[in-house]
């Protein structure tokens, strides 16, 4: 168990729809990274925050967007939805500093019909 | 962007013999490294890490070794165990915030 929690496990939708998938950091990080992982693209960036501030910012559609609350957890916004949507999203935390090591949450599974 | 890449996407081994996860990456600027391990149904979870001002290093069982010349990178697990049956990802960074993944290596264990 790394600390990193997220909800919901698994999440069934429609094209078109607005989903919110939610991540609780380890207790002390203050970064938290989104993650796509698709069967055939392999994990890809989404975006990282810091300490309430985006800080980094990768390969995110305009049709998603994220916000880390005061509390340190973050949600991923998926609006918009389309088949290819489709795929496990991963957060991770990590402790202040720069280079320091992701804590990988469970993921939560994506499906949209 | 960034470039990380696998050398085999399977790798098949024998209960008990070595095995040895090889990744290729083209930033020259990266200076942090890691590996990952990720089973069915799981998130990654890190096996080891290595900055760019060692060439090796050692944790129980998996060494990690960097060769910046050719910028490669390798996992090598000893004595390899059912259980290390998974997908490993590398992944570099030159930044410390923005990580990139290779797209994985599978790993079976031959019992």
């Amino acid at each position: 168990d790394s600390g990193v929690t997220q909800t919901p496990k698994h999440l069934i939708t429609a094209t078109g729809q607005r989903v919110t998938l939610r991540c609780s950091p380890r207790s002390g990080d203050l970064s938290v990274y989104w993650y796509q992982q698709s069967l055939d693209q392999g994990l890809q960036f989404l975006i990282q925050y810091y300490n309430g501030e985006e800080r980094a910012k990768g390969n995110i559609l305009e049709r998603f967007s994220a916000q880390q609350f005061p509390d340190l957890h973050s949600e991923l916004n998926l609006s918009s939805l389309e088949l290819g949507d489709s795929a496990l999203y991963f957060c991770a935390s990590s402790a202040p500093g720069t280079g320091e090591t992701q804590y990988f949450g469970p993921g939560t599974r994506l499906l949209v019909l | 962007g960034e470039s990380v890449g696998l050398h085999l996407p399977t790798l098949s081994v024998q209960e008990g013999d070595n095995s040895i996860i090889n990744c290729a990456y083209s930033n020259s600027a990266s200076d942090y490294f890691i590996w990952y391990k990720q089973e069915s149904g799981k998130g990654p979870q890190f096996i080891i890490d290595i900055r760019s001002n060692m060439d090796k290093r050692q944790g129980q069982r998996v060494t990690v070794l960097l060769n910046k010349t050719v910028k490669h990178l390798s996992l090598q697990i000893a004595a390899t165990q059912p259980g290390d049956s998974a997908v490993y990802f590398c992944a570099e960074s030159d930044t410390g915030n923005q990580f990139y993944f290779g797209t994985g290596t599978s790993l079976t264990v031959i019992p």
